[in-house]
């Protein structure tokens, strides 16, 4: 499986965006990017993916560059509630890794 | 749409006893069906992944007679941990997919199960 690098934590003001980025530069032409969260002591709930193109839903959109080597998941209207542990990981067949993900804090 | 159940969502046992863990998909059939476990403050770390109806594959360093995974039907997979000590004691993690049918379906992951072993 590929691996992710993304930073350790970062701090959003709440009601700002929240741009959270993802470096997967060894990531295969069939591997799609999944963008997953987990609040303290729950599951981790999924959230977007994408293989090429742009993605946008009711949660967040997902922005992957061309050469498909990063991403950057976009809250655009931050909440206390989206304070958690972000999860990028590549996927292939059902299968994936998981890095050590970014804590947002986002901060009133 | 796709909720996955887990049970019992908190279990304390004693040393050498057994424990089941029940994963459930209560309203998609999931073909595959992965199981987690994750320490304080780190990252899930995959155990095993099974499919319906054939042997669970484990990953490098998993005791496969320690923890035995059965996946009996398209929605329900179990994680039986044997002989259970105190360094089992970890949050387990189930996930499912199959919700679309495809080779890179999202997988949907259950609340966790909080393992003590006294």
């Amino acid at each position: 499986d590929a691996k992710t690098t993304q930073p350790p934590s970062m701090d959003c003001a709440e009601g700002r965006a929240a741009n959270l980025p993802c470096n997967h530069s060894t990531i295969s032409g069939n591997e799609y990017v999944y963008w997953y969260r987990q609040i303290h002591s729950q599951g981790p709930q999924y959230i977007i993916h994408g293989l090429k193109n742009n993605e946008t839903n009711e949660m967040a959109s997902l922005i992957i560059t061309e050469d498909r080597k990063s991403s950057t998941l976009i809250l655009p209207h931050a909440t206390l509630r989206d304070t958690a542990v972000y999860y990028c990981i590549v996927q292939l067949a059902g299968k994936s890794t998981f890095g050590d993900g970014t804590t947002l804090t986002v901060k009133p | 749409g796709a909720v996955v159940s887990q049970h019992p969502s908190r279990v304390i046992c004693k040393s050498g006893t057994s424990v089941k863990i029940e994963c459930r998909s209560l309203d998609f059939q999931a073909t595959t069906m992965f199981w987690y476990r994750q320490f304080p403050k780190k990252s899930l770390m995959l155990m095993a992944t099974s499919n319906e109806g054939s042997k669970a594959t484990y990953e490098q360093g998993v005791e496969k007679d320690k923890f035995l995974i059965n996946h009996a039907s398209l929605t329900l997979s179990t994680l039986t941990v044997t002989s259970a000590h105190p360094e089992d004691s970890s949050f387990y993690i189930c996930s499912a997919s199959g919700l679309a049918g495809g080779p890179t379906d999202t997988q949907y992951f259950g609340p966790g199960t909080r393992l003590t072993v006294l």
